[in-house]
């Protein structure tokens, strides 16, 4: 069974702090995103990577930076976390071609 | 800008009923629309795919449609169940580039027994 994994579902951080979110996924798919929810704005996408070590902006990028080192795993760093960062992240993949999205869980980030 | 609005913002079915959800798009040039279920406290599921030159797609109790010339969509379900309570999402991509998505804020179904 398909899996992507998100490493904490619940997350509460200080502002300033520095905040590691990771996602790992075990389809050898070469698409990975980040997208915040957030309710009446819907998944608004942060970040996504199609490649190792390639990334492109999303739609809100500000405030926010990726890592892609291997193919499975894509993290979202948060440098300096402010209060509006809190939020529900959500990590996907999908194969190159492929328009069939796979989700993480979802990690419940408070900053406080 | 790219824009998906989907209809109603909340609905309440008994179980057993149809339903039917809405979902109005104005991304170009239009790629294909998805469908995805999204229980409480999880991550979104993909019920359906649609490209430009599909109008339908069944997945079990779900068929979802599409009109391309209006810009419109729906989805219904069929015998609605008490697992079927989710939020059910819009997302519509436009071009090839696989970042290119813009999703709908939902429509939240409860299904009461």
């Amino acid at each position: 069974d398909v899996k992507v994994t998100q490493s904490s579902r619940y997350l509460v951080k200080r502002t300033g702090e520095k905040v590691f979110l990771e996602c790992v996924q075990d389809m050898d798919h070469e698409n990975m995103f980040w997208y915040r929810q957030d309710p009446g704005l819907g998944l608004r996408l942060i970040y996504f990577s199609y490649d190792v070590k390639m990334k492109e902006k999303g739609d809100i990028p500000e405030g926010y930076s990726v890592s892609r080192e291997k193919k499975e795993r894509f993290s979202l760093i948060l440098e300096s976390a402010s209060t509006n960062q809190t939020s529900m992240y959500l990590c996907a993949s999908s194969g190159t071609g492929k328009l069939k999205q796979f989700f993480g869980p979802g990690t419940r980030l408070t900053v406080l | 800008k790219n824009q998906v609005e989907q209809s109603p913002q909340s609905l309440i079915i008994l179980e057993g009923k149809n339903c039917t959800l809405q979902c109005n798009y104005t991304v170009s040039p239009f790629s294909n629309l998805r469908w995805y279920k999204q229980d409480t406290g999880r991550g979104p599921v993909s019920l359906t795919i649609m490209t430009f030159s599909e109008n339908t797609k069944s997945n079990g109790r779900y068929t979802a449609t599409l009109d391309a010339d209006t810009k419109q969509s729906s989805l219904h379900i069929t015998a609605s169940q008490l697992s079927d309570s989710a939020s059910y999402i819009c997302v519509v991509s436009a071009g090839t580039n696989a970042g290119k998505s813009t999703f709908g804020d939902g429509t939240t179904l409860t299904v009461k027994p």
